[in-house]
């Protein structure tokens, strides 16, 4: 079975810095997706960025970005330029290749930007 | 980007009765929905899986004659809280997935229930 573990429940960051949000993951599968969704107070599920684990590359969107270590199965997500609209609870999560789509999520990072 | 409506977006019911929570793609078709709860400062806890045309899948310790599911369709999922009590009160998502070739799950606003 797949696991998702979020070790930081709670983070805070000065606004215009970078900040890091940590996860790892294990599984055994070789063709799997990750994920990083952002979940403001509206409570709106929102996309920020994927990662396919074939790609070696790590993915970028904008000021967020990822550092993927297969071998480790570690997925990091760092904002750049935090804004004050960054302030959201960030869930990782894990989805085999090929399969129905079934998501599993880590417990979640709160994240404050502060002014 | 693909939409996922749900309505009502908040409801509240007296205890006992019976509530029902539509979920929508509004612009593409789902092969299959997830239904999700979700408690305040916690993680989306799955509680089952759809498939048009066919039974849902209930993740382990979910009441299926409590909380019904039925994927009607390609674009509609709806999700029925029976005899509603207090502990039933949460937050419920849905979202949907275009199918096996795809990697992409799309959400729903959520549905707040609050049972009294």
């Amino acid at each position: 079975a797949q696991t998702v573990t979020q070790s930081q429940p709670e983070m805070s960051v000065q606004e215009a810095e970078t900040v890091t949000l940590s996860c790892t993951y294990d599984t055994s599968e070789s063709n799997y997706y990750l994920f990083w969704y952002k979940q403001p107070p509206s409570r709106q599920m929102i996309l920020v960025i994927r990662q396919e684990a074939y790609k070696q590359q790590n993915a970028t969107e904008n000021r967020f970005s990822v550092n993927f270590q297969k071998a480790a199965k570690s997925f990091s997500l760092k904002i750049s330029d935090s804004q004050l609209g960054d302030t959201a609870m960030y869930f990782c999560a894990f989805m085999k290749g090929g399969s129905q789509g079934n998501l599993i999520f880590g417990k979640g990072t709160k994240l404050s930007v502060k002014p | 980007g693909a939409v996922v409506s749900q309505h009502p977006s908040w409801v509240i019911c007296k205890s006992g009765t019976s509530v029902k929570i539509e979920c929508r793609s509004l612009d593409f078709q789902a092969t299959t929905m997830f239904w999700y709860r979700q408690f305040p400062k916690q993680s989306l806890m799955l509680m089952a899986t759809s498939n048009e045309g066919s039974k849902a899948t209930y993740e382990q310790g979910v009441e299926k004659d409590k909380f019904l599911i039925n994927h009607a369709s390609l674009t509609l999922s709806t999700l029925t809280v029976t005899s509603a009590h207090p502990e039933d009160s949460s937050f419920y998502i849905c979202s949907a997935h275009e199918g096996p070739s795809s990697y992409e799950q799309y959400f729903g606003p959520g549905t707040r229930l609050t049972v009294t």
